[in-house]
C-alpha cells in the first residue's frame, strides 16, 4: 500500500510569484485535505476535496485554490505569493464515510517566499 | 479563537514511566478526536482516535481518554520510550458537519529521557 506523497519537497519563490504543489493520495482514499503549518503552530485547514469538488474551506483567501483529479490526486495553487505564505504545506488523504475521520499525511512541502 | 488547546508546550519524562498529554476544546459540536505524532521534517503520523460516544480507546501502549463534560481529552503512553520523543498534536472534527476538516492544537513536545 502506497502512502501519501507530495512534491516538491522544498521550494523557494519570490513575492508575487505563483506556486503549484502536488499530492498523491493513499490507495483506497477518496478525499484530500490541505493544511498550512507555520513554525511552532499546529496545521491549519485550507480546504478539502471530495469527488473532485471543494468540500469545505478554512479561513484562507481566494488566491489559495485547488484541484482534485479523477485518480484522487490533488494540487494546491497559490497566486500572488506573500512573505507570510512561507510555511510547511501538508496534504492528507482519507476515506469519507463510515463515521471515522482518520487523515493520513504526506511529508509536506516546505515553501519559502523571499 | 483557538478551539483546540494544548496548554503544555513541552513535557519531559523518564523512559519506562507514563507520559500524559492533555488537550482541551471549546466547540461542543466536535464529535471525533485524534492524536498525531510529528518528527522533524516529516508529516504528522496518526496515532489513535476516539469518537464522542466513547470515553476511552486503547491501542497498545497508547490510550486516549475523553471527558465530554469537561471538554478534555488526554493521551497516555505507557511505558514511554525514547523513540516516542516528538511533537504531539491533538485534533478535533465535527463529523456531523459537511466537511471533515481537522482543527489542531498547538502541539506538545515530548522528550523521553533514557
Amino acid at each position: 500500500e502506497t502512502g501519501v506523497t507530495q512534491s516538491p519537497t522544498h521550494l523557494i519563490k519570490t513575492r508575487g510569484q505563483q506556486v503549484t504543489l502536488r499530492c498523491s493520495s493513499q490507495s483506497g482514499h477518496n478525499t484530500v485535505s490541505w493544511y498550512q503549518q507555520a513554525l511552532g503552530q499546529g496545521p491549519q485547514f485550507i480546504f478539502q476535496y471530495y469527488r473532485e469538488e471543494e468540500n469545505g474551506r478554512g479561513n484562507f483567501p481566494p488566491r489559495f485554490s485547488g484541484l482534485q483529479f479523477p485518480n484522487y490526486s490533488s494540487e494546491l495553487n497559490v497566486n500572488a505569493l506573500e512573505l507570510d505564505d512561507s510555511a510547511l504545506y501538508l496534504c492528507a488523504s482519507s476515506f469519507s464515510g463510515g463515521g471515522r475521520n482518520e487523515q493520513f499525511f504526506g511529508p509536506g512541502t516546505r515553501l519559502t517566499v523571499l | 479563537d483557538q478551539q483546540v488547546k494544548q496548554n503544555s508546550p513541552s513535557l519531559s519524562v523518564q523512559e519506562g514511566r507514563i507520559s500524559i498529554l492533555n488537550c482541551d476544546y471549546t466547540n461542543s459540536m466536535f464529535d471525533y478526536f485524534l492524536w498525531y505524532k510529528k518528527y522533524p521534517a516529516e508529516g504528522p503520523t496518526f496515532l489513535i482516535s476516539i469518537s464522542s460516544i466513547k470515553d476511552k480507546n486503547e491501542d497498545g501502549r497508547f490510550t486516549v481518554f475523553l471527558n465530554k463534560s469537561a471538554k478534555h481529552l488526554s493521551l497516555h503512553i505507557v511505558p514511554s520510550q525514547p523513540g516516542d520523543s516528538a511533537v504531539y498534536f491533538c485534533a478535533a472534527s465535527a463529523l456531523g458537519g459537511n466537511t471533515g476538516k481537522l482543527i489542531f492544537g498547538q502541539g506538545t513536545t515530548l522528550q523521553v529521557k533514557p
